[in-house]
């Protein structure tokens, strides 16, 4: 069984701190995707990384997947209210349609 | 952007009673999906559908469950008898290309009482 792990599973601070969101595994996957899913709504794709080292920025978050692409991290520099969500990773393999999910960490940001 | 639409947002259903959900993929994506999600759980994936037929499906995709997609346009989801169990947030997906952004709807939300 692939499983994802995601830590902290919540997380709540002030508008301006900074934060990081893990997601681990045992196994490895050819790719890794987050997402971001608001109440009520279906997930929606931020990134997707493949190759392991990777590095992506979009504007105040940074992707990382690690080396062995077991594992990944998603930092947030100066979080605002507007990012508050709840956050999946998603690790895909090579000739499979299926994307295993991790349990999500819910983010709150306080104004 | 285009979206991923699908329809009804909420269903309640007695227990073994047989449900259809509908989605409309975007119109030029060829594979789609359906995940689900228990309340307070993963999204789990159930199957997935391309060139009209299931291309793979999870050990939750049992023979209560069946995908069609009846007129090159909708992609609808069955569950011939549900169980309370079944209960849960379904999400249909669709993309382009495999390994190319999937791009989820809002869901439909099935309670089965």
């Amino acid at each position: 069984t692939q499983l994802l792990e995601q830590s902290p599973q919540f997380l709540s601070i002030q508008e301006g701190e900074n934060l990081t969101v893990y997601c681990n595994s045992s196994s490895v996957f050819s790719s890794l995707q987050w997402y971001r899913q608001e109440p009520g709504e279906g997930p929606v794709l931020l990134v997707t990384v493949v190759t392991g080292g990777e590095v992506k920025k979009l504007k105040r978050l940074t992707f990382q997947f690690g080396d062995a692409r077991k594992d990944s991290s998603l930092h947030i520099t100066a979080a605002q209210p507007g990012d508050t969500g709840l956050y999946l990773c998603a690790g895909g393999k090579t000739g499979r349609r299926a994307l295993t999910f991790g349990s999500g960490t819910r983010l709150q940001v306080q104004p | 952007e285009p979206e991923v639409t699908q329809t009804p947002s909420h269903q309640v259903t007695q227990m073994g009673q047989e449900v259809i959900l509908r989605c409309v993929p975007i119109s030029n994506h060829l594979y789609f999906y359906w995940y689900r999600q228990i309340l307070g759980q993963k999204v789990e994936f159930l199957v997935s559908f391309y060139n009209n037929e299931i291309s793979e499906k999870s050990e939750i995709f049992d023979d209560q469950f069946s995908v069609e997609r009846p007129d090159g346009s909708n992609f609808t989801l069955k569950i011939r008898s549900t169980k309370l169990e079944d209960s849960a947030m379904y999400f249909c997906a669709s993309t382009m290309e495999e390994g190319e952004k999937l791009f989820f709807g809002s869901g439909t939300q099935l309670s089965v009482l």
